[in-house]
């Protein structure tokens, strides 16, 4: 399968802990992006990638976020302190990176669902 | 701030064919539509995009009106799997997000 893969699929913590969670992008996507869904909702933007450079950022990524591409293949988020209502899917997306992003299909994984306690 | 209006929910009968409408009135000439569905628990699954002309792939029909200020998503003959959350998303440059509405729920019943 040479999709988009995330790791853990699923994650229970308990409020105030550090989670961390790992996206493989489509082999040769330069552009990775971040989405978090809550329940009921649609995904919403979290942040975007070309390569290793952070490009945007959402302004629901709190200071408690932070996400790498340290050799532009696959990335991290990590949720420092957790809080109930970090509580929801967070969805990683890939694009080739050779158009515009916008005139690009972004390809998503399967999600890695968090729940804290 | 999503740019698109649809149903919130739909029913299909198996066999039959799946139109799933969306307003997008204040689209400009640039901006795509993209569809996406997205089945229970997994990541959202493209299916098809079109910026002026119908297209059509292995998976479903999208016709844009000529004003381009609606569109409809064909799935020629529904399945049970095809019971899913779809979004219509209208694509605006520079920005590099996918904006999600609430997508319409379409119930393929037997």
């Amino acid at each position: 399968d040479t999709g988009v893969s995330q790791d853990p699929r699923h994650k229970i913590t308990k409020r105030g802990q550090n989670v961390t969670f790992r996206c493989d992008p489509i082999s040769e996507h330069n552009r990775l992006y971040w989405y978090r869904q809550t329940l009921g909702q649609g995904p919403e933007f979290l942040t975007y990638f070309q390569n290793e450079a952070q490009l945007e950022k959402s302004r629901l990524l709190s200071d408690r976020f932070s996400a790498e591409r340290p050799k532009g293949s696959f990335s991290t988020l990590e949720i420092q302190r957790t809080e109930q209502g970090d509580s929801a899917m967070y969805l990683c997306a890939s694009s080739p990176g050779g158009q515009a992003p916008f005139q690009e299909t972004q390809y998503f994984g399967p999600g890695t669902r968090l729940l804290v306690l | 701030d999503a740019k698109t209006t649809q149903p919130p929910s739909m029913d299909c009968a198996e066999g039959r064919a799946a139109n799933l409408p969306c307003n997008h009135s204040t689209i400009s000439g640039n901006e795509y539509v993209y569809w996406y569905r997205q089945i229970h628990s997994q990541g959202p699954q493209y299916i098809i995009h079109g910026l002026k002309n119908n297209e059509t792939n292995e998976m479903a029909s999208l016709i844009i009106t000529e004003d381009r200020k609606s569109s409809t998503l064909i799935l020629p003959h529904a399945t049970l799997r095809d019971t899913a959350v779809y979004y219509c998303i209208v694509r605006v440059g520079p920005n590099n997000d996918m904006r999600f509405g609430a997508g319409t729920r379409l119930t393929v019943k037997p």
